[in-house]
């Protein structure tokens, strides 16, 4: 199985912030690469596939970028919704998720 | 919209079986592969299983060991997971998910249903 790694785990940041979180894999993926945020008690939702391609109706705020083995996922004005955990994940071969990042209030 | 509605979790004991279900609507079900995803208390996401749009081809994370069986019925708009000889860390919540090209990656996803292996 392909290994993804998140860093930072934890990350405090307040509203108006850029903030960037980073994916590596342990093996090339190429732009294989999805990422996804998940509130508490909710389910999971797309952001970014394909590395860098935003899904309909996600913020522009939110950008994704990378290929190889390493990505990130950058938010340009950190806003009060947007404290989540985010996950990335891989397609290459058999889905694997990163540990996630957990975006906290400063 | 599409919308996805996963029902069938509980409680079950160490050993025992289970068949979790999602219903979809909002979209034509035949077309999209389909995907389990599981998440065990206040960890993160595990790929499970995952299902082709006619049902012919299906796929599975190593760790199950054969002892879970996806299936899904075009008909009823409908996909299941069967869990066999659970385990204690099989606890977890069940998302099922919607694979927009065939390349495994989800959306969207389903609210979730929660399965507890405890005796």
């Amino acid at each position: 199985d392909i290994q993804m790694t998140q860093s930072p785990s934890t990350l405090s940041a307040s509203v108006g912030d850029r903030v960037t979180i980073t994916c590596r894999a342990s093996q090339t993926i190429s732009r294989w690469l999805a990422w996804y945020q998940q509130k508490p008690g909710k389910a999971p939702k797309l952001l970014i596939h394909q590395a860098s391609i935003l899904e309909g109706g996600v913020p522009s705020r939110f950008g994704g970028s990378g290929s190889g083995t390493e990505f990130t996922l950058t938010i340009t004005s950190l806003q009060p919704e947007d404290f989540a955990i985010y996950y990335c994940q891989q397609y290459h071969t058999s889905p694997t998720f990163g540990q996630g990042t957990k975006v906290e209030i400063k | 919209e599409a919308l996805l509605l996963e029902s069938g979790g509980g409680l079950v004991p160490p050993g025992g079986s289970l068949r979790v279900s999602c219903e979809a609507s909002g979209f034509t079900f035949k077309n999209f592969a389909m995907s389990w995803v599981r998440q065990a208390p206040g960890k993160g996401l595990e790929w499970v299983s995952g299902i082709s749009g006619s049902g012919t081809n299906t796929y599975y994370a190593d760790s199950l060991k054969g002892r879970f069986n996806i299936s899904r019925d075009n008909s009823r708009n409908m996909v299941f997971l069967e869990m066999n000889s659970l385990r204690v860390e099989d606890t977890a919540v069940y998302y099922c998910a919607r694979d927009p090209d065939g390349a495994n990656w989800f959306a969207p996803w389903g609210q979730g249903t929660l399965v507890i292996v405890s005796s």
